[in-house]
């Protein structure tokens, strides 16, 4: 079985330039949730992506968009980066969008760091 | 209030002692609510999922008060390996929609 894989591990850039992350699902699973984790703090939701569709959104601004493609990896790219942004990023997938029946499979994350 | 709540940590226990941490909700249409474990610099993995019985897995049990909206993790004869952070999430979504909705987290060190 595949795991849930994210590239970069750790990333530094800085304020006002853009940035893609990406993220392989685990083999079987269709959808894929992406997570902004600040040090401390629990994981804030960004959006969810379910069949290449977005199906929730969080309360993150336009400027953090995403993608999923057909064998249903993902992208999360980030706009004008803000120092605020600097955060570990999760992905997780999971067979199916909700539910106890559809437990979240994290990868181990992106760490950005925004100087 | 947040919408998701934990017990503020950090628990100091040491080896063999049971520790409760507790969880409250807001959103009395929530669905469905879990147990995750995050270690130092980790991603989360899934402990367990609460169920309106309880459930119990080894030495861990959950319980889901839906009158009161709480859930409980109990941790029996703890484990050095037990040390980590216990996030409560609650899933507020229906159907199809799954937004959850994750707590601050709380931090146990089992010490020896």
């Amino acid at each position: 079985e595949t795991g849930v894989t994210q590239s970069p591990t750790h990333l530094i850039k800085t304020r006002g330039q853009q940035v893609t992350l990406r993220c392989s699902s685990q083999s079987g699973h269709n959808t894929v949730s992406w997570y902004q984790q600040a040090l401390g703090q629990g994981p804030q939701f960004i959006f969810q992506y379910y069949r290449e569709e977005e199906n929730g959104r969080g309360n993150f601004p336009p400027r953090f968009s995403g993608l999923q493609f057909p064998n249903y990896s993902s992208e999360l790219n980030v706009n004008a980066l803000e120092l605020d942004d600097s955060a570990l990023y999760l992905c997780a997938s999971s067979e199916g969008t909700g539910g106890r029946d559809s437990p979240l499979h994290f990868g181990n994350g992106t760490r950005l760091t925004v100087t | 209030r947040k919408e998701v709540e934990q017990d503020p940590g950090p628990f100091n226990v040491p080896e063999g002692a049971t520790v409760a941490f507790n969880c409250t909700y807001s959103n009395s249409a929530s669905q469905s609510f879990f147990w995750y474990r995050q270690d130092c610099r980790k991603e989360p993995k899934l402990l367990m999922s609460v169920y309106s019985s309880g459930n119990e897995d080894g030495r861990f049990t959950a319980q889901l008060n839906r009158a009161s909206q709480y859930i409980s993790l109990l941790i029996r004869d703890s484990k050095l390996s037990d040390s980590a952070t216990y996030l409560c999430v609650v899933n507020k979504g229906a159907g199809n929609n799954r937004k959850l909705i994750w707590g601050l987290g709380t931090s146990l060190a089992v010490n020896p």
